[in-house]
């Protein structure tokens, strides 16, 4: 079974100061990544994905993540939070050979003026 | 890029009526559809995954009676909640599975239907 855990409910960060949401994963064989970002009401937006290659990802809006094997995560960053960065994010897998997705419990990014 | 289009957004009913959440793919083939329902400050949880013509995989404690899924073509699913109850109001999201280039071979979901059973 493949499972996602984003140990952090909530994340306050201060604007303009470099931001980080976490993620590790489980999963059989290679992993497909993603980060999604939900703001109220409204369904997921694509931020990024993992599937070969480069460790970094980079993505909208000035995301990136990096992909580490070892440690099975796969953490969210960004260099400087915006106010409007302010949403859920969820992190979230699926296997090589399948094509569910699986999500983490979210992570609430509040970034303060 | 890739869009879904899900329709209605919002939608008040009674308890005991149906309601018809539809979600399109606008610009792309989906054969596959997943049906997610998400609780208020939680993560989203899979109900079902159709193919288009099959019959919808349901994931274990959803009843499949009560939300029925339809996958009748590339660009069309439905998800139909029956009778509905008041413990039914949720929020939610259809993703489409492209499997060509203008998806970029991705997921893509929709705005989300905000469903209110009085």
């Amino acid at each position: 079974a493949q499972s996602v855990a984003q140990p952090e409910d909530q994340v306050n960060v201060a604007e303009g100061n470099p931001l980080t949401v976490k993620c590790t994963y489980s999963v059989s064989g290679n992993p497909y990544l993603f980060w999604y970002v939900q703001y109220p009401n409204r369904g997921l937006q694509f931020l990024l994905k993992y599937i070969t290659g480069d460790n970094l990802v980079k993505g909208s809006y000035g995301f990136e993540a990096e992909f580490n094997k070892s440690q099975t995560s796969f953490h969210l960053k960004k260099p400087s939070a915006l106010v409007s960065d302010s949403a859920l994010y969820f992190c979230a897998v699926r296997s090589y050979a399948g094509n569910m997705l699986t999500f983490g419990g979210g992570t609430r990014l509040m970034v303060k003026p | 890029g890739a869009v879904v289009s899900q329709h209605p957004s919002r939608v008040i009913c009674k308890s005991g009526t149906s309601v018809k959440i539809e979600c399109r793919s606008l610009d792309f083939q989906a054969t596959t559809m997943f049906w997610y329902r998400q609780f208020p400050k939680k993560s989203l949880m899979l109900m079902a995954t159709s193919n288009e013509g099959s019959k919808a995989t349901y994931e274990q404690g959803v009843e499949k009676d009560k939300f029925l899924i339809n996958h009748a073509s590339l660009t069309l699913s439905t998800l139909t909640v029956t009778s509905a109850h008041p413990e039914d109001s949720s929020f939610y999201i259809c993703s489409a599975l492209g499997t060509d280039k203008n998806s970029n071979y991705g997921y893509t979901f929709g705005s989300g239907t905000r469903l209110t059973v009085v």
